[in-house]
């Protein structure tokens, strides 16, 4: 079956710009989408088709896709970005996400 | 605004039938573009896809559970509801519905979820 690829955990201090990646082999094919899930709470659409930010979301969330990988970059990281993040994009049997990557402020 | 709603039971019994419930509001459930997913995420561990049904009754599935899900839904109450066989206590999980939108860009199909329902608590046990 298809697999998106998230390192498990990312850790940046106030401030910096944190990027989390997602590989998968259907990426060049497929737009990609990232999901922000903080404790206790449902996710979150936080980009669309790679690099589109829905209304609402802070300008510091974009995104970006270079053949197998897309990335999800957070400028300026702020303590209330600490959360889950995951990448779902899709192969021909349906939806697929990826195992979620742990951001961590310092 | 745009809301779903999870119901359902929050403990069933090994080899019992689940069913839930996503009561939606703010949208129509025979909108072309949208449809309503079903999406689980056992305790600490990551999302998985389970099944979605468009306006039109398209019905796809989680290709692992296929024998064990049925989606269905009712438009005139705003309702989708998903059914799964024989529980397992590896199916414990919070299980969300979700509108899911669907596009397609030349020959590929794009779906994503937004927004969520807040997610139910099923927890599987004798």
């Amino acid at each position: 079956s298809y697999e998106l690829t998230q390192p498990p955990s990312v850790s940046v201090s106030p401030g910096q710009t944190a990027r989390i990646t997602c590989s998968g082999d259907a990426l060049p094919k497929q737009y990609a989408y990232w999901y922000q899930q903080k404790p206790g709470q449902a996710p979150v659409l936080v980009i669309y088709k790679d690099s589109e930010r829905p209304s609402g979301i802070p300008e510091r969330f974009s995104g970006s896709s270079s053949g197998t990988t897309v990335t999800l970059t957070i400028s300026g990281v702020q303590a209330e970005d600490e959360a889950d993040y995951y990448c779902q994009s899709a192969d021909s049997s349906g939806p697929v996400f990826g195992g979620g990557t742990k951001l961590t402020v310092l | 605004q745009v809301t779903l709603k999870e119901s359902g039971p929050v403990l069933v019994k090994p080899t019992e039938t689940l069913t839930l419930t996503c009561t939606v509001s703010g949208f129509s459930l025979s909108n072309a573009r949208m449809g309503v997913s079903w999406i689980r995420q056992p305790p600490g561990k990551a999302l998985e896809w389970l099944a979605h049904i468009f306006s039109n009754d398209e019905k796809s599935y989680s290709t692992s559970l296929k024998s064990r899900l049925t989606i269905s839904k009712d438009t005139s109450k705003s309702q989708v509801v998903l059914t799964m066989t024989n529980m397992d206590p590896v199916d414990t999980a919070t299980y969300y519905c979700a509108r899911i939108w669907s596009e397609v860009t030349g020959t590929t199909l794009s779906n994503w979820f937004d927004p969520w329902g807040q997610g139910t608590l099923v927890t599987v046990s004798s």
